[in-house]
């Protein structure tokens, strides 16, 4: 199984500022997923992000206001850029793990942004 | 503490059968549910959410759930089931913290 430490857990912003988020995976994993999750409502897909080739945006996201990174099969950072309190969410790294018996997602603990 | 279980790892169930998958959740108030499907190396999709009201919820792709407050309980149902639909389904519980997910059920559909 993998294990995922995110960081910033939470942090508080100011608007027209950025903030990068880090995640470290365990082991190497192929594809990364990034996640806003907006006060009391679901998942949405930022974008899928692998190792050495660009990530891939879902509608409604570019890469202009949300720059991945993904330098390794280990590391990735997503940066919520040029803030705005409408930014003021949970967001989450996932990776898919299929190697081991049962788990195959796994989360990230979460960052809490709010934006002043 | 928030807690999700789907006590099926893998079910396989014939093209055109009917299909229930099991979540079973642990939250202190009143839970936001999801279900969601996911294809190998794609993101999550949603299928359907409860948040409060009518207790039965309507999703894409013919999906259903029932929220059931006594047994703590959101299952997912399909009347037929299409070979499209072999993924990964995972249930989640959550409001305004991260999402809580349970480990997964794989479906697989047979002819």
């Amino acid at each position: 199984s993998a294990v995922i430490s995110q960081k910033p857990s939470r942090d508080i912003c100011q608007r027209g500022t950025s903030l990068t988020i880090q995640c470290q995976v365990d082991s190497q994993v192929t594809m990364m997923f990034w996640y806003r999750q907006q006060p009391g409502q679901s998942l949405t897909l930022i974008a899928t992000a692998n190792q050495g080739s660009e990530a891939t945006y879902e509608s409604g996201f570019v890469i202009d206001k949300f720059p991945i990174s993904r330098p390794n099969l280990t590391f990735s950072t997503l940066t919520v850029s040029n803030l705005s309190p409408e930014d003021s969410s949970i967001y989450l790294c996932s990776v898919e793990d299929r190697t081991g018996p049962v788990e195959k997602l796994f989360f990230g603990s979460g960052t809490q942004l709010s934006v002043l | 503490a928030q807690s999700v279980t789907q006590p099926d790892i893998h079910i396989t169930v014939s093209e055109g059968a009917s299909l229930e998958l099991r979540c079973n959740y642990s939250y202190g108030a009143t839970p936001y549910l999801f279900w969601y499907v996911q294809s190998p190396g794609q993101g999550l999709q949603l299928l359907l959410k409860y948040f409060s009201g009518d207790t039965l919820v309507q999703g894409i792709k013919g999906f259903e759930a029932e929220f059931k407050r006594s047994q703590s309980s959101f299952n997912l149902r399909k009347p037929s089931v299409h070979w499209s639909d072999a993924a990964e389904y995972f249930c989640a519980v959550g409001g305004n913290t991260p999402l809580v997910f349970g480990k997964g059920t794989r479906l697989s559909v047979i002819a």
